[in-house]
C-alpha cells in the first residue's frame, strides 16, 4: 500500500529565508503533483512531475522529482508571506501504466513571517 | 470553464439523516474523484469513476455511504444515516486522465450534530 510522507509538517519561516518540504513516498510511481491550499479554500495545482529527474519552477517555488529515492522536494525561495498555505505532495499510486489514483501526503503547513 | 462545482457548500444536519452531496465535473474530463478531508486524517481517497464506472470504491468508509455517477455531468455521494464523525469537508475532483492532474471543487463542509 502507497504511503506518502511530508516533512515538516510545520513550517514557520522568515520572509526573505530560504527553505525545502520533503515528500517520501513507498512504493514505486513516476508521477507526482503539488498543490496548494489556503485556509478554508479548495486545492490548486502548482506542479506536475511526469519523470525522474523532472524540475518544475513557478516564481520562488520550485519542485524536483527523484524516483529512484522515491523522494520529491518543493524548495521555496526567499519566502514572502503570500506563500503561507499548506503544501501537499500527492503521487499516483500506478507506476508506467499510470492509475491516475492519487495518494495524498500529509501536508506541510507554511507560515511565513515578516 | 466554470470548473468543477459542489453544492451544498455547507450542509448542517442532525445525526441520523440522509445527506446528499453533489457534483459537476469539467465537461470532457473522464475522472471524478470524491475525497474527505478532517484534521485527524487528511484527505482520504473515498472513490473513484472513470468514464462514468466505479473504478475503486476501497476508500468507502462503511455501507452508510455510496457514491453515483448516472452521467458524464453529475455524481453525487450520499450517507444515510448519517453520523457526527461523518463530520469533514468533502471535495470533489476531475481529471482528463493520467499525468494531467485533478482540478478540485470547491467543497462541501458537512457538519453532523
Amino acid at each position: 500500500e502507497l504511503k506518502v510522507e511530508q516533512n515538516p509538517l510545520f513550517l514557520s519561516m522568515q520572509e526573505g529565508k530560504n527553505y525545502t518540504i520533503y515528500c517520501n513516498y513507498s512504493t514505486t510511481s513516476d508521477r507526482l503533483y503539488w498543490y496548494r491550499q489556503d485556509p478554508g479554500k479548495s486545492l490548486e495545482s502548482l506542479f506536475v512531475l511526469l519523470s525522474n529527474g523532472a524540475v518544475k519552477q513557478e516564481g520562488r517555488l520550485m519542485a524536483s522529482l527523484d524516483t529512484k529515492a522515491r523522494l520529491s522536494t518543493l524548495h521555496i525561495t526567499a519566502a514572502v508571506h503570500d506563500l503561507s498555505a499548506t503544501y501537499f505532495c500527492a503521487v499516483d499510486s500506478g507506476y508506467g501504466g499510470a492509475t491516475n489514483k492519487l495518494i495524498f501526503g500529509t501536508g506541510t503547513l507554511l507560515a511565513v513571517q515578516p | 470553464d466554470a470548473g468543477v462545482i459542489q453544492s451544498p457548500r455547507h450542509e448542517v444536519t442532525e445525526m441520523g439523516q440522509e445527506v446528499t452531496l453533489r457534483c459537476k465535473p469539467i465537461s470532457g474530463h473522464d475522472y471524478l474523484f470524491w475525497y474527505r478531508q478532517t484534521m485527524m486524517r487528511g484527505l482520504e481517497l473515498l472513490i473513484y469513476f472513470n468514464n462514468n464506472v466505479p473504478i475503486d470504491d476501497s476508500g468507502m468508509p462503511e455501507d452508510r455511504f455510496s457514491a453515483k455517477m448516472p452521467n458524464a455531468s453529475f455524481s453525487t455521494l450520499k450517507i444515510q444515516p448519517s453520523e457526527p464523525r461523518d463530520s469533514a469537508v468533502y471535495f470533489c475532483a476531475s481529471s482528463r486522465g493520467p499525468g494531467r492532474g485533478y482540478t478540485f471543487g470547491s467543497g462541501t463542509r458537512l457538519t453532523v450534530v
